[in-house]
């Protein structure tokens, strides 16, 4: 099992480049998130789904879009890169719903905005 | 408005010490509380969690204390290992309701150095 991957590992974008952050879960897991952490604050939640084909807004979704089209894969897209979206991206993973469902994290991408 | 603090930035402890990592809550709603271990380049891991029915979890050299009517818990690692020096996020999540769905909030971490 590799369990939650994330590609690129880092990336650097010019502002108003877009690009898409691949996630990929092999544990067959119906639910996915995806955190972003700003340095010295915890992750925040941009978007999460809780199967192929629904996906909802998390705490902070604006300027980012999310399909899941699949179990497995829940890519995550930067329309406008703007530099307040220079952050560490993390998706994760869970098997259930409720609370204390343990999510599995990927190693996360490195994006910096310039 | 941080619903979770972590008041503490950083901790430094001796190898074999206890290592007493804290957290308050604000939200009343939440009820169940997990701790995530982060390494350098990696993702957050699962360490240890407590519903709001207990008080205590132990899991081997770690031990989660959850006090609800001071909306604080603590993290204890006995004895400390040098392996140990992470990141630690505490996270909570509120009741379910209805077929809703809950998430987690995330402190902002606190970095524990373990010294041999």
């Amino acid at each position: 099992n590799a369990g939650v991957t994330q590609t690129p590992k880092f990336r650097i974008l010019k502002i108003g480049q877009s690009m898409t952050l691949q996630c990929a879960q092999d544990m067959n897991h119906n639910y996915m998130y995806w955190y972003r952490q700003d340095p010295g604050m915890g992750l925040k939640l941009i978007y999460y789904s809780v199967g192929a084909g629904i996906t909802d807004k998390g705490e902070v979704p604006n300027g980012y879009n999310v399909s899941r089209s699949t179990t497995e894969d829940f890519p995550l897209r930067l329309e406008l890169a703007a530099p307040s979206q220079t952050s560490v991206y993390f998706c994760a993973s869970s098997e259930d719903r409720g609370p204390g469902n343990e999510q599995f994290f990927g190693p996360g991408t490195r994006l910096t905005v310039l | 408005d941080q619903q979770v603090k972590q008041n503490s930035p950083s901790l430094s402890v001796q190898e074999g010490r206890i290592s007493i990592l804290n957290c308050d809550y604000t939200n009343s709603m939440f009820d169940y509380f997990l701790w995530y271990k982060k390494y350098p380049a990696e993702g957050p891991t699962f360490l240890i969690s407590i519903s709001s029915i207990k008080d205590k979890n132990e899991d081997g050299r770690f031990t989660v204390f959850l006090n609800k009517s001071a909306k604080h818990l603590s993290l204890h690692i006995v004895p400390s290992q040098p392996g140990d020096s992470a990141v630690y996020f505490c996270a909570a999540s509120p009741i379910l309701l209805n077929s809703g769905y809950s998430t987690l909030t995330f402190g902002k971490g606190t970095m524990l150095l373990v010294s041999p």
